[in-house]
C-alpha cells in the first residue's frame, strides 16, 4: 500500500540544538499532519498542514516548532530550540482527503528523537 | 469538547478468545470513527472505519458498530491469534471545519500462545 518515509529513524541531540524531521508523504495526497508520542502514552495530534499552510496546531505545537514543505519536497518538523521534553517519536502522516471528508491517515514509521 | 475514551489500557487473552474493547466518544456532528492499529516498531494503520451511524465496520475478523445513540465503537474480535497483539487505537474524525482525527489513549492486546 501507499508508503510514508521519515527521515531520520533516530536522532539524539543535545538540548538547545536545533533539529528537522523530514517526512516524504504518500505522493497524491493534499493534507499533512505532526503527532508526537512519548514511549507508552497515546498519540498526541500537533499539527496539520494544506495548501501550504497550518490549518490547525495543538497547545502542544510550542513556538519552538515550525512546519514547511517548500515545493513539494519534504514535508518537515523544525524544533528549534529543543528541550529535554521533546524528546519522543514523532509520526509524520498523510491523506488524500481531510478529516471532515473521512480521509484515512497513512503514517510513516516514526522518528525518534532523544534530547539529551 | 470532542473526545475518545478507551478505559482498556491493556488486555491479555490467550489465543481463540473473544477480544472486546471499550471505545466512547464525546463530539458534536455527524463524525467518522476508525480503529487504527500500531504493531512495534511501525506507526499506525488503518484498521476499519464507519462513516454513517448505526452501521458496521469490519476487516481481518475485527468488527466496530457506530452507535450514536450510546456514543460508542466497541472493537470485537470472535477469536483472536498471537499476531492480533498491537496497540489499538480508537480515533474520532472530525466533520466540522478542522483537519484532524483525535486519537484515543490506545489499549494494548497481548495474546497469549
Amino acid at each position: 500500500g501507499p508508503k510514508v518515509l521519515q527521515i531520520p529513524s533516530h536522532q539524539i541531540i543535545d538540548m538547545g540544538q536545533m533539529v528537522t524531521l523530514n517526512c516524504d508523504p504518500v505522493s497524491n495526497h493534499l493534507y499533512f499532519y505532526w503527532y508526537k508520542q512519548i514511549l507508552g502514552q497515546q498519540m498526541e495530534f500537533l499539527v496539520n498542514f494544506y495548501n501550504g499552510k497550518v490549518m490547525e496546531k495543538s497547545k502542544l505545537f510550542k513556538d519552538q516548532f515550525s512546519v514547511e514543505r517548500p515545493d513539494g519536497s519534504y514535508f518537515t518538523l523544525k524544533i528549534q530550540p529543543t528541550a529535554l521534553e521533546d524528546s519522543a517519536v514523532y509520526f509524520c502522516a498523510s491523506s488524500l482527503e481531510g478529516a471532515r471528508n473521512t480521509g484515512q491517515l497513512y503514517f510513516g514509521e516514526g522518528s525518534k528523537l532523544t534530547v539529551l | 469538547g470532542n473526545s475518545v475514551t478507551q478505559m482498556q489500557g491493556q488486555v491479555t487473552l490467550s489465543e481463540e478468545e473473544f477480544l472486546f474493547i471499550n471505545c466512547t466518544y464525546s463530539t458534536t456532528g455527524y463524525p467518522t470513527l476508525f480503529w487504527y492499529v500500531q504493531y512495534p516498531g511501525e506507526g499506525p494503520q488503518l484498521l476499519l472505519k464507519v462513516t454513517t451511524a448505526n452501521n458496521k465496520g469490519s476487516s481481518r475478523g475485527f468488527e466496530a458498530t457506530y452507535d450514536k445513540g450510546t456514543t460508542s465503537f466497541h472493537l470485537q474480535k470472535a477469536s483472536v491469534q498471537e499476531s492480533d497483539s498491537a496497540v489499538y487505537y480508537c480515533v474520532l474524525g472530525r466533520d466540522t471545519n478542522a483537519y484532524k482525527v483525535i486519537f484515543g489513549k490506545g489499549t494494548h492486546l497481548h495474546v497469549l500462545p
